[in-house]
């Protein structure tokens, strides 16, 4: 089984203070790690993902990510929060280790406000 | 990345109806998916569509509750029946890319109320 944590509803930054968005994991196989963001009325919008490599991906928008396997961690941050970041962060997890099961699994989100 | 389109954008029905909802990709993909988001809640998975075989339907979801056609490699549609208002919720596909379909890009969804 796997499963994904969001401890925070929500946070609240001001504009032009670093961000972070957090989110632990379980999984057994390789962690396949993705951050999705949703903005009011509409779908969800890919931001970065982590597979193998390097434990800091970057992504849209000026985001990027750290993978912590020890802490089993992954994340979400950005050095400059701006009021358009305000939105719903979604972390999910998939397990890569090619048992065949492509099922992306959800974290229950982080409600993400800037304030001006 | 795929660009994906979802008709309708929003409906409103009643309790008792089914509705069909379209899936659109503007390339050919192998697999296709199919999430509800429940009002406030996180995203789950309702089925995996390959072309030319079964949906697979995840725990707690039935065919005859959500069927899923896949007709070709850009196409899919979910109809939900004999609809109630618990099935108000917003409902996504997503398309894998990637050589182990690492990464799933999702439509703009379908807001559906049923009173």
């Amino acid at each position: 089984a796997q499963s994904v944590a969001q401890p925070e509803d929500q946070v609240n930054v001001a504009e032009g203070n670093p961000l972070t968005v957090k989110c632990t994991y379980s999984v057994s196989g390789n962690p396949y790690l993705f951050w999705y963001v949703q903005y009011p009325n509409r779908g969800l919008q890919f931001l970065l993902k982590y597979i193998t490599g390097d434990n800091l991906v970057k992504g849209s928008y000026g985001f990027e990510a750290e993978f912590n396997k020890s802490q089993t961690s992954f994340h979400l941050k950005k050095p400059s929060a701006l009021v358009s970041d305000s939105a719903l962060y979604f972390c999910a997890v998939r397990d890569g280790s090619g048992a065949g099961s492509y099922q992306l699994t959800f974290g229950k989100g982080t409600k993400l406000s800037v304030i001006p | 990345s795929a660009v994906i389109s979802q008709k309708p954008s929003r409906d409103i029905c009643q309790r008792g109806t089914s509705l069909t909802i379209q899936c659109q990709v503007d390339s050919q993909v192998t697999m296709m998916f199919w999430y509800r988001q429940q009002p406030g809640q996180s995203l789950t998975l309702i089925a995996t569509a390959n072309q030319g075989s079964e949906a697979t339907y995840e725990s707690g979801f039935v065919i005859d509750k959500f069927p899923i056609s896949r007709p070709n490699l850009t196409f899919s549609t979910l109809t939900v029946s004999n609809m109630s208002p618990e099935d108000s919720s917003i409902y996504l596909c997503s398309v894998g890319s990637g050589g182990w379909m690492e990464t799933q890009y999702f439509g703009p969804g379908t807001r559906l109320l049923v009173l």
